[in-house]
């Protein structure tokens, strides 16, 4: 089973500045098909999860462009550009290169 | 728009058993994969188990193996989960996604609005 280690997994920030939360897996994310799995889920307070990026670096529909996720193998990143008050929540990566499906612990992102 | 309803909160004492059900508006055809996933009071996502809505097939967390079940009423477009043997360690809400079929998205893209589940005596 692949193991999920998030960094922070708390992150206090000012709005309109940046923010990042690493996420590194414990083996190679890259699939054999030439896809790498590995995508990034928010869960704002009392919301179920939702599909922010997927493939390291695709945003899903809807989503602002602050977002943005980046990185390759074992090592990976989701960036926001400037922290807005609805980016308070739960952050989680998942990966669904291997199976089963494994999510990191979460990164909560919070107001300073 | 697809969007993933679920039925609505439950509350068991131990060693009973509970079903969730996951009901699929929207979609046109079964070409996704539903997963369910749980979230214990102040805890992260846990995966438990996969169908495929079309043919039925199934696979578990290997933790859950002999307590959990998915079954699919295609004709109803939806997914049922049954737990059994239920602990205060069960106490969590439950979620269904999907992730649709092939390698475009390969992620869980639309999300239940999830079910509690209390486990109490």
């Amino acid at each position: 089973e692949i193991a999920l280690t998030q960094t922070p997994l708390s992150s206090p920030v000012t709005l309109g500045q940046p923010a990042s939360i690493s996420c590194r897996s414990s083996q190679s994310l890259a699939h054999s098909d030439g896809n790498t799995y590995l995508s990034w889920l928010q869960q704002r307070p009392g919301q179920p999860p939702r599909l922010l990026i997927y493939k390291i670096s695709n945003r899903f529909s809807g989503v602002p462009d602050r977002f943005s996720g980046s990185g390759a193998g074992t090592d990976f990143t989701l960036k926001i550009s400037r922290v807005e008050p609805e980016d308070v929540g739960l952050y989680y990566c998942m990966q669904l290169t291997q199976f089963p499906p494994t999510f990191g612990q979460g990164t909560k992102l919070e107001i300073k | 728009q697809v969007q993933l309803v679920q039925s609505g909160a439950e509350v068991k004492k131990p060693g009973a058993s509970v079903r969730v059900s996951c009901k699929a508006l929207g979609h046109t055809s079964t070409n996704f994969y539903l997963h369910w996933i749980r979230q214990a009071p102040g805890q992260g996502l846990e995966w438990m188990g996969i169908i495929t809505p079309s043919g039925g097939s199934t696979s578990y967390a290997q933790r859950f193996e002999g307590r959990l079940t998915l079954t699919t009423d295609t004709a109803a477009s939806t997914v049922y989960m049954d737990l059994t043997r239920l602990t205060s360690e069960d106490t969590a809400v439950y979620y269904c996604a999907t992730v649709p079929y092939g390698v475009l998205i390969a992620a869980m893209d639309v999300w239940g609005q999830g079910t509690s589940v209390t486990v109490s005596s």
